[in-house]
């Protein structure tokens, strides 16, 4: 079974600084991985994902996600947070093969203060 | 707009009542899936389809929770005899037979007073 840590119940970081959000994870074979954000009253919002390749991966709003997979993480990034990222965001795996349902984890709380 | 659309957005019952929530995917997107949130904690995987068929549930999914999805295109989400544990926003979420991410709906807020 797979299954995903989100050590961080919450991160606060000052606008314009380094932004991180933390994920491990633990699935047989090899994972697709994914960042999801939700924003109050509104549903999940797909970030990035990683398959396959470049370890580094590029997604929407500016955020990027690197893959380590001796560390088992997938660790969520953006060089310069904006007050407008406050936000809860999801990790989120999927064994792959014909396996498509993803288990995420219980999510972290960003706040990104002006 | 062309995103999963769920209806209704919230709907509270009383306990013992039955319950059904509609999900229109994104157009031609063949697998469809339904998941459970609670405050607090991340989406729980309920069931997934692809095109008509039902093809995995989760052991979350009681004898009281039947899905469907006639025609491979929208879907329903039938709870019946709610209990207050049912109490969750219930997302539903497609993709495409190629793609892996899932683009959700906004859920639908249930609330069993």
């Amino acid at each position: 079974a797979q299954s995903v840590a989100q050590p961080e119940d919450q991160v606060n970081v000052a606008e314009g600084n380094p932004l991180t959000v933390k994920c491990t994870y633990s699935v047989s074979g090899n994972p697709y991985l994914f960042w999801y954000v939700q924003y109050p009253n509104r549903g999940l919002q797909f970030l990035l994902k990683y398959i396959t390749g470049d370890n580094l991966v590029k997604g929407s709003y500016g955020f990027e996600a690197e893959f380590n997979k001796s560390q088992t993480s997938f660790h969520l990034k953006k060089p310069s947070a904006l007050v407008s990222d406050s936000a809860l965001y999801f990790c989120a795996v999927s064994p792959g093969g014909g396996d498509y349902k993803l288990s995420f984890g219980a999510g972290t709380t960003v706040t990104v203060r002006a | 707009d062309t995103g999963v659309s769920q209806d209704p957005r919230h709907k509270i019952t009383k306990r013992g009542q039955n319950v059904t929530f509609r999900c229109d995917p994104i157009s031609e997107h063949n697998r469809l899936y339904w998941y459970r949130q609670t405050l607090g904690q991340g989406p729980e995987f309920l069931t997934y389809f692809q095109n008509e068929a039902q093809l995995e549930k989760s052991r979350l999914l009681s004898d009281r929770f039947s899905a469907e999805r006639p025609k491979g295109s929208f879907s329903t989400l039938e709870i019946q005899r709610t209990e207050q544990g049912d109490s969750a926003m219930y997302l539903c979420a497609s993709s495409t037979r190629q793609g892996r991410e899932a683009f959700f709906g906004q859920g639908t807020r249930l609330t069993v007073v």
